[in-house]
């Protein structure tokens, strides 16, 4: 695609309830990020994929939190039994490879509130 | 751990003015420095991408500088316009992530 999407840009749900945050990224991507940015904070790392697989999961808050890709493309985060302080707005993000060079392309972030 | 802070936190300038924001970072042992552009509600746009081995990169009204050794990093904005208007984040890739700092809130009053 032309750039990084997310979806839903928006979800509210209820405290207890699970919810499931999609990324597809930039065609051709290898690399795929999840951060995690609240209000009046900076962006805190969640989970890196390369291909498939995740070598790093050390940003993941609790066990709640898990992600998962296949087939190297989209990706989905889900938050299990969401608590009040998991609300926040969830970027994605994708880049070519894996070198010093790579820009990070991102996506517009699902804004998350959980009531 | 690395840690980045931005300075300062927000800044509020007429149009036309040059102006500067500044990045630091605590450990020097990084891959390079990325500076972003967020608008409201909207995600992160790549500004300007910094090697460990480059001293500064350009493009159009924007130069970022960095100086690995003393861990600092400066963008500076050349003729600043309304549209500029946006949080600007310093982010420096170690591993296997970027680290973000704060971020600085900037406007361009017309």
């Amino acid at each position: 695609g032309a750039g990084v999407s997310q979806s839903p840009s928006n979800k509210v749900t209820e405290k207890g309830k699970d919810v499931e945050l999609r990324c597809d990224p930039i065609s051709g991507h290898t690399a795929l990020y999840w951060y995690r940015q609240s209000l009046g904070q900076g962006l805190e790392f969640l989970i890196y994929f390369q291909g498939n697989s995740a070598p790093d999961k050390s940003g993941l808050p609790s066990d709640r939190f898990s992600a998962e890709r296949t087939g190297g493309s989209v990706s989905t985060l889900t938050i299990q039994r969401t608590q009040q302080e998991d609300s926040a707005v969830y970027l994605c993000a994708s880049s070519l490879g894996w070198t010093e060079v790579e820009k990070l392309f991102f996506g517009s972030g699902t804004q998350l509130s959980v009531l | 751990k690395q840690e980045v802070t931005q300075i300062p936190a927000a800044l509020s300038v007429p149009e036309g003015e040059n102006l500067v924001l500044n990045c630091s970072f605590t450990d020097s042992a990084i891959y390079n420095l990325q500076w972003f552009r967020q608008d409201p509600g909207k995600g992160l746009t790549s500004l300007l991408l910094i090697q460990s081995s480059q001293r500064e990169q350009t493009s159009g009204r924007l130069n970022a500088s960095l100086d690995k050794s003393s861990g600092r990093s400066t963008l500076y904005i050349a003729a600043s316009q309304p549209g500029d208007s946006a949080t600007y984040l310093c982010a420096v890739k170690g591993g296997n992530k970027l680290v973000f700092g704060a971020g600085t809130i900037l406007r361009v009053k017309s």
